[in-house]
């Protein structure tokens, strides 16, 4: 079956330290992979996207993740985090074609702390 | 650059009413996906149109029903409603499939 896990419900890190943020997923194909970042009551912005190619992938708000296929993860990663990065990360797989809806995670919120 | 648009951004409505939420997709783009995210939850896919046509079908209640239409918007009928239908209902729309954008979502609230 398709699923993602994050396994982190909640996170709290302090302003300019480092973050990870962790996802795993279970696919039968070759999977497309993204990050999205959700503000409190708002849409679904995408932060990054992999589809082939480089598994680093680099994305905006200066957010990167990297996919792993021997390991079936693709973590975000940002290397000093600001205020304004507090919200909720989704990570979601999905295929090109036909059956191409999006699965998602359930979520990581993420706290920044001064 | 224009975005997908939903309407309307917040409707509120009663038990066994009904409600209709509107789409309309990024220029050119012939795809559009629903998806409802109820309080702290992911979002979870409920139907998918490919040129009019519906490609997928997820989660979504008999009580629903969705088409799209010539100009490629999109409508998500919902009848009968239930307190558990409370949710924010996202569109997204890509061009042949491809990546997805997101609508600002419908905050539906049934009282």
């Amino acid at each position: 079956a398709q699923s993602v896990t994050q396994p982190d419900i909640h996170i709290t890190v302090s302003e300019g330290a480092s973050l990870e943020l962790r996802c795993n997923y279970s696919y039968g194909a070759t999977p497309y992979l993204f990050w999205y970042v959700q503000s409190p009551g708002q849409g679904l912005q995408l932060l990054l996207k992999y589809f082939s190619g480089d598994t680093l992938v680099q994305g905006i708000k200066g957010f990167e993740a990297e996919f792993k296929r021997s390991q079936s993860s693709f973590n975000l990663r940002k290397p000093s985090v600001h205020w304004s990065d507090a919200a909720e990360y989704f990570c979601a797989v999905g295929a090109r074609g036909a059956t191409n809806k999006l699965i998602f995670g359930t979520g990581t919120l993420l706290a920044v702390q001064p | 650059a224009a975005g997908v648009i939903q309407s309307p951004r917040h409707l509120i409505k009663e038990k066994r009413e009904t409600a209709t939420l509107k789409c309309y997709p990024i220029p050119r783009h012939d795809t559009v996906y629903w998806y409802q995210q109820g309080p702290g939850q992911d979002p979870q896919f409920l139907i998918s149109f490919y040129e009019k046509m519906q490609s997928d079908k997820g989660s979504i209640p008999d009580r629903f029903s969705a088409q799209q239409f010539s100009d490629y918007h999109s409508e998500l009928n919902m009848s009968s409603l239930e307190l558990g239908d409370s949710a924010l209902y996202f569109c997204a729309s890509s061009l042949k499939r491809d990546e997805q954008f997101f609508g600002p979502g419908t905050r539906l609230t049934v009282l």
